[in-house]
């Protein structure tokens, strides 16, 4: 298994601001990837996280939104930069130890509320 | 569109009774099937995964079914107890799809009462 942890747990933030929710795993990972999951739906890939290169964005997130970074194979950032009110959402780091038919592991997540 | 579809949205037992969630996905071909729980506040966490030629897989309580040919898959939890209150999802892995090709059902909320 593979023990995730996210923070900040929770947060409430004004419009306009950014919030860096930080993922840090217990042991090293192939894969990292960043979801979110607005209330009452499944969850959303935001991006897959790339040791030591740009992450790589699915359709509809874009870098100068959700910045994201993986300076090693255990930890990762993820921005949310200038935040709306459509921003509030659950955030959760998910690993992949190896590629193809391995367990997925999720993260606590981080709620976020924005004003 | 690969599409997963879980029934019911919602769902309420009493302590010790058994049920079964329902997900129906048109995703074709695939390479497995997925059942995960959330507790509330929680990331998802596995149940079990199937691949396309199985047609059952148990963990504990818990036990998954598969018909591809409807294209249906079940969860069934026996014996229900109040720490079975969570969301279950269901997630379909498209074949050679990778991870970022997951296609993620929108859960049921299952409330297991004393």
């Amino acid at each position: 298994s593979a023990v995730i942890s996210q923070k900040p747990s929770r947060d409430i933030c004004q419009r306009g601001t950014s919030l860096t929710i930080q993922c840090q795993v217990d042991s090293q990972v192939t894969m990292m990837f960043w979801y979110r999951q607005q209330p009452g739906q499944s969850l959303t890939l935001i991006a897959t996280a790339n040791q030591g290169s740009e992450a790589t964005y699915e359709s509809g997130f874009v870098i100068d939104k959700f910045p994201i970074s993986r300076p090693n194979l255990t930890f990762s950032t993820l921005t949310v930069s200038n935040m709306s009110p459509e921003d509030s959402s659950i955030y959760l780091c998910s690993v992949v130890r190896t590629s193809g038919g391995e367990t997925q592991y999720f993260g606590p997540g981080t709620r976020l509320l924005v004003l | 569109k690969n599409q997963v579809e879980q029934s019911p949205q919602s769902l309420i037992i009493l302590e010790g009774k058994n049920c079964t969630l329902q997900c129906n996905y048109t995703v074709s071909p695939f390479s497995n099937l997925r059942w995960y729980k959330q507790d509330t506040g929680r990331g998802p966490v596995s149940l079990t995964i199937m691949t396309f030629s199985e047609n059952t897989k148990s963990n504990g309580r818990y036990t998954a079914t598969l018909d591809a040919d409807t294209k249906q898959s079940s969860l069934h939890i026996t014996a229900s107890q109040l720490s079975d209150s969570a969301s279950y999802i269901c997630v379909v892995d498209p074949l050679q799809g990778g991870y970022n090709k997951l296609i993620f059902g929108a859960g049921t909320r299952l409330a297991v009462h004393p």
